[in-house]
């Protein structure tokens, strides 16, 4: 089946640099969810969108801001990098017509050094 | 004091030994339950939805008690594949965000040869 796409799987910044992160959720999935992990913590939530309008906000600092495509695409904007920001970053997708159960991609993995 | 607390771990048990985790959660109005497992490393895979019943899906058994806002996964003749971090994690209205996971820390399983 298929499964929650993320690029690139793997990303390299310096401080104060930007980067986007992108989601494909599952077909037919219309909620898109982003978490961050950083090392040894658990996923915590940042931001998630239903029909391509921003549903929740969790711990999402102001300098990211993200959005979702008609093509229910959603990417992660970052700007101003910082090494704290260096995390595992998951999307996960789940449709409200169903059971609602978010599953996720494999997740991004940023370095900023 | 975190939303989702599980035991600490990490649990070392041989295989075919059965293994039980805990954990507690402090938001009353939390609506849905989950024990996901992550791979290190890898993006979190659910493993089993929890309900008020008790569930039980082959060796995995969950359990929910609301009134005691506790949730436990019971895992029967271990074996090597289940080697992994289990998360225990909570769907309700925490902070005004009403889909968003919140994880506990994780326990961390290593079956023994």
């Amino acid at each position: 089946a298929a499964g929650v796409i993320q690029s690139p799987r793997h990303l390299i910044k310096e401080k104060r640099e930007t980067a986007t992160l992108k989601c494909y959720p599952i077909p037919r999935h219309d909620t898109v969810y982003w978490y961050q992990q950083g090392p040894g913590q658990d996923p915590q939530f940042l931001i998630s969108f239903y029909e391509k309008m921003q549903s929740d906000k969790g711990s999402i600092p102001d300098r990211f801001s993200a959005q979702q495509f008609s093509d229910y695409h959603s990417e992660l904007n970052m700007s101003s990098l910082e090494l704290g920001d260096s995390a595992l970053y998951f999307c996960a997708s789940s449709s409200r017509q169903g059971t609602d159960t978010q599953y996720f991609g494999p997740g991004t993995r940023l370095t900023v050094l | 004091r975190k939303e989702v607390e599980q035991d600490p771990g990490p649990f070392n048990v041989p295989e075919g030994a059965t293994v039980a985790f805990n954990c507690t959660y402090s938001n009353s109005a939390s609506q849905s339950f989950f024990w996901y497992r992550q791979d290190c490393r890898k993006e979190p895979k659910l493993l089993m939805s929890v309900y008020s019943s008790g569930n039980e899906d082959g060796r995995f058994t969950a359990q929910l008690n609301r009134a005691s806002q506790y949730i436990s996964l019971l895992i029967r003749d271990s074996k090597l594949s289940d080697s992994a971090t289990y998360l225990c994690v909570v769907k309700g209205n925490y902070g005004g965000a009403t889909n968003k996971l919140i994880f506990g820390t994780g326990t961390l399983l290593a079956v023994q040869p």
